[in-house]
């Protein structure tokens, strides 16, 4: 079947560190990819996607790489903010259902 | 361009009672979702409507019911509450075709006590 495997949080980061969030994905066929972020309070939002393999997605400096041969989807920001402390959700399209990952919350201090 | 509204932001029902949500999707978007998200369950899927037909269907009881209507609007039905529906169930819009993204609301939080 499909599914999504994101890393456990708390990721806990300096402002300015380096980024990644591992997800790891299982599926049939060819999904699409996403990401969403999550801010206290509302929905989801698409932080980037990419729909075939080798495809990098990016966005507000976060990207994402569409890695066949792995089955992943890691999630790499260079200088992250106190404004990126959010919940991040990887997820798969498969036949017009997203399938999501667990959220990794995502805490950057000054 | 207005982004996906849902209506009411927050609800609180006693056990038993039904409540319906609304959601709006973004204008041209065919398709509506719903997902329910819970601290122990994540997010998980509901339905998907598309031109007033549900398309795709998630594994949740029968008393979970949607419908979608020909403006694209969409409302979802939950009947006889009970405690562990206490969820934020989140809409959300695409033009249903291949691959593309979905854009959500904010969300309605439902508290069951």
């Amino acid at each position: 079947g499909n599914s999504v495997t994101q890393m456990e949080g708390p990721v806990t980061l300096s402002e300015e560190a380096f980024l990644t969030i591992n997800c790891t994905y299982t599926a049939t066929g060819y999904p699409s990819l996403f990401w969403y972020v999550q801010y206290p309070g509302e929905g989801l939002q698409l932080l980037l996607k990419a729909t075939k393999a080798d495809d990098k997605g990016s966005n507000k400096g976060f990207e994402a790489t569409y890695r066949k041969e792995t089955t992943s989807f890691h999630l790499e920001k260079g200088s992250v903010q106190v404004s990126d402390s959010a919940v991040y959700f990887c997820a798969l399209l498969n036949t017009d259902k997203l399938i999501f990952g667990t959220g990794t919350r995502l805490q950057v201090f000054p | 361009k207005a982004g996906v509204t849902q209506t009411p932001r927050y609800l609180i029902k006693t056990r038993g009672q039904q409540v319906t949500l609304s959601c709006s999707p973004i204008s041209g978007h065919r398709s509506v979702s719903w997902y329910q998200q819970t601290p122990g369950q994540g997010l998980q899927f509901l339905f998907e409507y598309f031109s007033e037909t549900q398309r795709n269907k998630g594994n949740f009881p029968g008393r979970f019911s949607g419908r979608q209507f020909s403006n694209s609007r969409s409302e979802m039905n939950v009947s006889t509450l009970e405690l562990g529906d206490s969820a934020l169930y989140l809409c959300a819009s695409s033009h249903g075709t291949t691959n593309s993204p979905l854009h959500f609301g904010n969300g309605t939080r439902l508290t069951v006590t």
